[in-house]
């Protein structure tokens, strides 16, 4: 069962700019984690927040959560075109080692 | 830093085939994953691995199975392979999750089945 759903599914913006990518999800979970895809290779993981968490920072990204609205956002600052790859978010159930991951944000940050 | 290495990068058999993905992590995690990434699906679990010996079937096992003779060792194979199953396989490890770690990923299988 699909649990994260990114939005949007793209985003083309200009180096410099933000971008904004929300994640939305529909049962409690113990955390919620960001992950980087770069064309054709692996997952890279980005961050990690707990449920007990509102907000996190990690350099030019910035994750918030609101789990009353079952929803997380994740914001790069002053994009890069090296920042252009896919964003997927991931959830995991408290006790599990498993997750569920959404099917990503694909963000094209052009020079 | 954690790596994980999946023995290709791009594989091409034929129908009917047993076809082994074989993913090795050098960091010494209990856990062990595959997943296949497929376009507007995204990743789907397969299989995962608590320890040596020891398989949990993910969302789709269908047509696959694992194996886990040593800890840093998780192969997938497929049975007799099938045109739908050409697909982008990821392997991953992680720590157990009372530690809350994340998942680490090799860089993937792109499998094609002809």
């Amino acid at each position: 069962s699909q649990q994260g759903e990114e939005d949007p599914q793209a985003l083309s913006i200009q180096e410099g700019e933000n971008a904004t990518m929300n994640c939305s999800y529909k049962t409690s979970i113990n955390n919620l984690q960001w992950y980087r895809q770069n064309s054709g290779r692996g997952l890279v993981h980005l961050i990690l927040i707990r449920s007990n968490e509102r907000e996190k920072h990690s350099g030019r990204l910035r994750v918030t959560l609101d789990t009353s609205k079952k929803s997380s956002s994740l914001l790069i600052t002053a994009s890069r075109a090296a920042d252009t790859a896919s964003y997927f978010c991931a959830t995991a159930l408290s006790g599990y080692s498993t997750l569920t991951f959404g099917k990503g944000t694909m963000l094209l940050v052009s020079p | 830093d954690v790596k994980v290495t999946q023995s290709s990068r791009y594989l091409v058999k034929r129908t009917g085939e047993k076809v082994f993905l074989e993913c090795v992590q050098d960091m010494d995690h209990e856990n062990m994953f595959w997943y296949r990434q497929d376009p507007g699906l995204g990743l789907r679990l397969i299989y995962f691995s608590y320890d040596v010996k020891m398989k949990e079937k993910g969302d789709i096992p269908e047509g696959y199975s694992v194996s886990r003779e040593k800890k840093e060792r998780f192969s997938l194979i497929l049975e007799s392979a099938s045109t739908n199953q050409t697909s982008m396989y990821l392997c991953a490890s992680s720590l157990p999750a009372g530690d809350e770690q994340p998942q680490h990923f090799g860089d993937g299988t792109r499998l094609s089945i002809l």
